[in-house]
């Protein structure tokens, strides 16, 4: 199974700040024959399912607001938020979709400072 | 509009058995994989289970192989989990994801899920 490993665990930035989230991978999920990294960043809130941010580690999926981005290639990879909105508190996942299982990350919960 | 509706979910006895239900409208099922996903209280997304669009492919988690089995009847446009020789460490909030156009384990719709508690 590929593992994955996120860090921090915790994360409290400011309100206008930017908040950068890491997502490790036990191994390469990137897919030699089409150059892609299979690897999503979901975004969970309170009492709602997870949401699909991004994608190919890069990709925004329709309608996420373009502070959020993704990047990394190979086993590391970042999500980053440029500019945190008070609707931005939740807790974050990454996922590998290479092979299965389809592993998530442990997640990490973003909060206002 | 997307939408994915679980039913099915409630209290069980360890040993015992459950079926869970995900009714799909908005999209046209019979063209996408889908796939069961579960939380437990607390914890992240635990893919569980997912079924290729014709039903002629199934994948499980390590830990469900042989106890559940996911099924789905496109007519209906329904997929199903069923649920035998529950375990206290099943109680978890099931959730039914739609498979993305990108990969079959990449998931852009979800229901709101049903939660399934195992307890004596």
């Amino acid at each position: 199974d590929i593992v994955m490993t996120q860090s921090p665990d915790s994360l409290a930035v400011s309100l206008g700040e930017r908040a950068t989230i890491n997502c490790k991978s036990s191994q390469s999920v990137l897919y030699s024959s089409n150059n892609k990294n299979y690897l999503a960043w979901y975004q969970q809130k309170p009492g709602q399912p997870p949401k699909l941010l991004i994608y190919w580690a890069s990709t925004r999926e329709s309608g996420v607001p373009d502070r959020f981005s993704g990047s990394g290639s190979g086993t590391d990879f970042t999500l980053t938020i440029s500019s945190l909105q008070a609707e931005d508190v939740a807790v974050y996942y990454c996922q590998q979709y290479y092979n299965t299982p389809p592993l998530f990350g442990q997640g990490t919960k973003l909060e206002i400072k | 509009e997307v939408q994915l509706v679980e039913s099915g979910g409630g209290l069980v006895q360890p040993g015992g058995s459950l079926r869970l239900s995900c009714a799909a409208s908005g999209f046209t099922f019979s063209r996408y994989w889908v796939t069961w996903v579960r939380q437990a209280p607390g914890k992240g997304p635990e893919w569980v289970a997912n079924i290729k669009q014709d039903g002629s492919e199934t994948y499980y988690v390590a830990s469900v192989k042989g106890r559940f089995t996911i099924s789905r009847d496109n007519a209906k446009s329904s997929l199903y989990l069923h649920m035998n020789s529950l375990r206290a460490e099943d109680t978890a909030v099931y959730y039914c994801a739609r498979s993305h156009s990108g990969g079959s384990c990449l998931l852009d719709y979800w229901g709101q899920g049903t939660l399934v508690t195992v307890s004596s």
